[in-house]
């Protein structure tokens, strides 16, 4: 079974600049997570999506951060214009009907210069 | 609310020595808890979780943690550590009885030769 794919991977852009993050969850799974992983730190959940729908929202700075899942599956989480701050893994997760297990992907890693 | 606090921030063995993270938690109702683990540049991977059934869990890699609710701890154990368990350990527990994870800060794992 494949896993929760993230790309890029390690992305470097100046302040001020867009940027967008794609994850493609496991197969089958309608629930998916976006979330913000400072240094030393623990994850936080920035927007959870069930299918195409975003019922928890709460936590995404919706002035400059906008997700979408148009078709239900994958998934894209934008920021603009990115601030120094903003460096930090962004990590999507996926969770199937039959478990409350979340899956994550391996992240990006965002550095603002 | 539930939350969950990691006591160790960084935990160095040297392999073929026991490991253990300490965690406790606080919660208004008996929780489930769960144990990920980080390695570098990879996603969090489910070690273990405890959901009320036995309070003694097992999980993947020859990790186990015990849940006692008397001392609201549930701490990660291993018998004897090897290279590849150097690694970043997040002790969660849901933030309520659904989707929310809260994750502790962290505990990292180094292991020495």
């Amino acid at each position: 079974e494949a896993g929760v794919v993230q790309s890029p991977r390690y992305k470097i852009i100046e302040k001020k600049q867009p940027v967008a993050f794609w994850c493609n969850p496991i197969s089958g799974h309608n629930t998916l997570y976006w979330y913000l992983q400072n240094l030393g730190q623990g994850p936080e959940l920035l927007i959870r999506y069930e299918n195409e729908e975003a019922v928890d929202d709460s936590q995404l700075p919706k002035d400059r951060f906008s997700a979408e899942r148009l078709k239900g599956v994958d998934s894209t989480l934008k920021i603009q214009p990115a601030e120094l701050g903003d460096s930090a893994v962004y990590l999507c997760a996926s969770t199937g009907q039959a478990t409350n297990e979340q899956f994550f992907g391996p992240g990006t890693r965002l550095t603002v210069l | 609310a539930q939350s969950v606090t990691q006591l160790d921030s960084h935990v160095s063995v040297s392999e073929g020595t026991p490991v253990l993270l300490r965690c406790n938690y606080s919660s208004s109702y008996s929780p489930s808890l769960f144990w990920y683990v980080q390695h570098p540049n990879k996603g969090l991977q489910l070690l273990l979780k405890y959901t009320s059934a036995a309070t003694l869990v097992k999980g993947i890699n020859g990790f186990e943690a015990e849940f006692k609710k008397s001392e609201t701890s549930f701490h990660l154990t291993k018998p004897s550590a090897h290279m590849s368990d150097a690694a970043e350990y997040f002790c969660v527990v849901p933030r309520s009885n659904d989707y929310k994870l809260s994750f502790g800060a962290g505990t990292t794992v180094t292991v020495r030769a």
